[in-house]
């Protein structure tokens, strides 16, 4: 299916539990990013990446690794999940061409840690 | 701290009116803002945007404008109509193609 898809939809985990949550895009667009929807801020960025390999933090990093071995590909892991944790994530990827720099996001993954 | 505030939680209109959706921001040095929509357990969906060198942009029922000695912009809906009804996020590109958002309007059209 073209588009971007995460997995899994739902999570739930302990403290403590390493969690990767899954993003896949089949456009090969070149920047992908992590958010997490939180009540009261919106979303707010984790990380980025420009190009498979190149990857940076974004407002709320701390607590999360990220990776990008291939182009349609952008894992996020939580080391360590703590409540703190618990949002909706979600995955965004677009090409940004210059005046084209709109996001396609993908449908989120709803993660608690308990 | 917030560099994109949407002070409006919720906004209810009625069908067929206009719907202002307000946005301020802080950094001056935001060259592009965006407004997506997002309806209940679904990704936010792209809908209009506008470069920091214009003032003005407008596709079909919906049009943004920019102050940018105000550092704001606001969303027009003109006529609103029920399928509107979503929570409304602005969005915009700082350095490093980092993109902010602000906290969300929940616009309710009523038929």
């Amino acid at each position: 299916d073209a588009g971007i898809t995460q997995s899994p939809r739902y999570k739930i985990t302990e403290t403590g539990r390493q969690v990767t949550l899954m993003c896949h895009q089949t456009w090969s667009h070149s920047y992908m990013f992590w958010y997490r929807q939180d009540l009261g801020h919106g979303l707010r960025l984790i990380y980025y990446s420009a190009a498979a390999d190149i990857t940076d933090k974004g407002e709320v990093p701390d607590g999360y690794v990220v990776s990008r071995s291939k182009t349609e590909n952008f894992p996020l892991t939580l080391e360590s999940a703590t409540r703190s944790q618990t949002s909706v994530y979600f995955c965004a990827s677009t090409e940004q061409d210059y005046g084209s720099y709109e996001q396609y996001f993908g449908p989120g993954t709803r993660l608690t840690v308990t | 701290d917030q560099q994109v505030k949407q002070n409006s939680p919720s906004l209810s209109v009625q069908e067929g009116r206009i719907s202002i959706l307000n946005c301020d921001y802080t950094n001056s040095m935001f060259d592009y803002f965006l407004w997506y929509k997002k309806y209940p357990a679904e990704g936010p969906t792209f809908l209009i945007s506008i470069s920091s060198i214009k003032d003005k942009n407008e596709d079909g029922r919906f049009t943004v404008f920019l102050n940018k000695s105000a550092k704001h912009l606001s969303l027009h809906i003109v006529p609103s109509q029920p399928g509107d009804s979503a929570v409304y996020f602005c969005a915009a590109r700082g350095w490093g193609n980092q993109f902010y958002f602000g906290t969300g309007t929940s616009l309710t059209v009523i038929p």
